[in-house]
C-alpha cells in the first residue's frame, strides 16, 4: 500500500536555527498536507499543497509540492521553542473518500 | 465555535468492559473519521464516515463498533475492552469529498488495566 517516508525520526536544534523537513513516497500524491502535533494535543493543519512546484507560506513555515510530486519539504526558520513537537505529512490514501495516509512524524526538539 | 470535541479526555477502565468515546463537531463537515495513535505506529486509521447513517472500516477496526446517527456526532465504542487498545484515540472530519484537509480533536487517552 501506499507509504509516506520522514526520516528521521527525531531533530534537535538550537533555538534561532533553521530547519528542514522532507516526505517522500513511491507513489504520486495530487495533495500533500503537513501537521503538527504539540505534545498532549491533536494534530494540527500548518500547510495544505494542491499542485505540483507549489510553494506555500505560513509565517515562519513554507512548504513545498515536489515536482515529481513524490515528496514535499518543509521548511521552519528561526525556531523558537514552541516548534517542539511531531510534524507529520500527509497524502491522499488510494481509493479517495477523504481518507489520508500519514507518515510516522519527525520529532523536533529546540534546544534554548 | 467549538470546532470539534471529544469526551472524555481521559478514561482508565478494565478488560472486558464496554467503554465509547464521543466525538462532535460543530462545522457540519460530512466526512469523520477515529484513529488511534501509538508510538512506533503513527496515526492508524480505525472506521470512517461519509455521512450520517455511512461508515466504513479502516486500518484496525477489529474491536471496535462505530455508529452516526446525526452528521456531528461519531461514537467510537470498545465492545470488550483489551489491553492492546490502550491508546490515543482522535477524531477528525473534513467536508465533502475531494476535500483532504482533516481537522483533529483533541483526544482521548485511553488506559485499559
Amino acid at each position: 500500500g501506499q507509504q509516506l517516508n520522514q526520516s528521521p525520526q527525531s531533530m534537535f536544534i538550537q533555538e534561532g536555527e533553521d530547519v528542514s523537513m522532507n516526505c517522500t513516497s513511491s507513489s504520486i500524491f495530487n495533495t500533500w498536507l503537513w501537521y503538527k502535533q504539540d505534545p498532549g494535543e491533536g494534530p494540527v493543519l500548518l500547510i495544505a499543497l494542491y499542485k505540483a512546484g507549489e510553494l506555500t507560506s505560513n509565517g515562519r513555515l513554507t512548504a513545498q509540492f515536489g515536482i515529481t510530486r513524490k515528496d514535499s519539504f518543509l521548511n521552519i526558520s528561526a525556531s523558537i521553542p514552541s516548534d517542539v513537537g511531531i510534524y507529520f505529512c500527509a497524502g491522499p490514501h488510494t481509493g479517495a473518500n477523504s481518507k489520508l495516509t500519514f507518515g510516522k512524524g519527525i520529532t523536533l526538539s529546540v534546544r534554548p | 465555535d467549538a470546532g470539534i470535541t471529544q469526551s472524555p479526555r481521559y478514561k482508565i477502565t478494565e478488560t472486558g468492559r464496554q467503554v465509547t468515546l464521543m466525538c462532535h463537531q460543530t462545522w457540519s463537515h460530512s466526512y469523520m473519521f477515529w484513529y488511534r495513535q501509538d508510538l512506533g505506529h503513527g496515526l492508524r486509521l480505525i472506521y470512517y464516515s461519509a455521512a450520517a447513517d455511512i461508515t466504513d472500516k479502516g486500518e484496525v477496526p477489529d474491536g471496535y463498533v462505530v455508529s452516526r446517527s446525526k452528521t456531528e456526532n461519531f461514537p467510537l465504542t470498545l465492545e470488550s475492552a483489551t489491553r492492546s487498545q490502550t491508546s490515543v484515540y482522535f477524531c477528525a472530519s473534513s467536508k465533502s469529498g475531494g476535500s483532504y484537509e482533516q481537522y483533529f480533536g483533541p483526544g482521548t487517552r485511553l488506559t485499559v488495566t
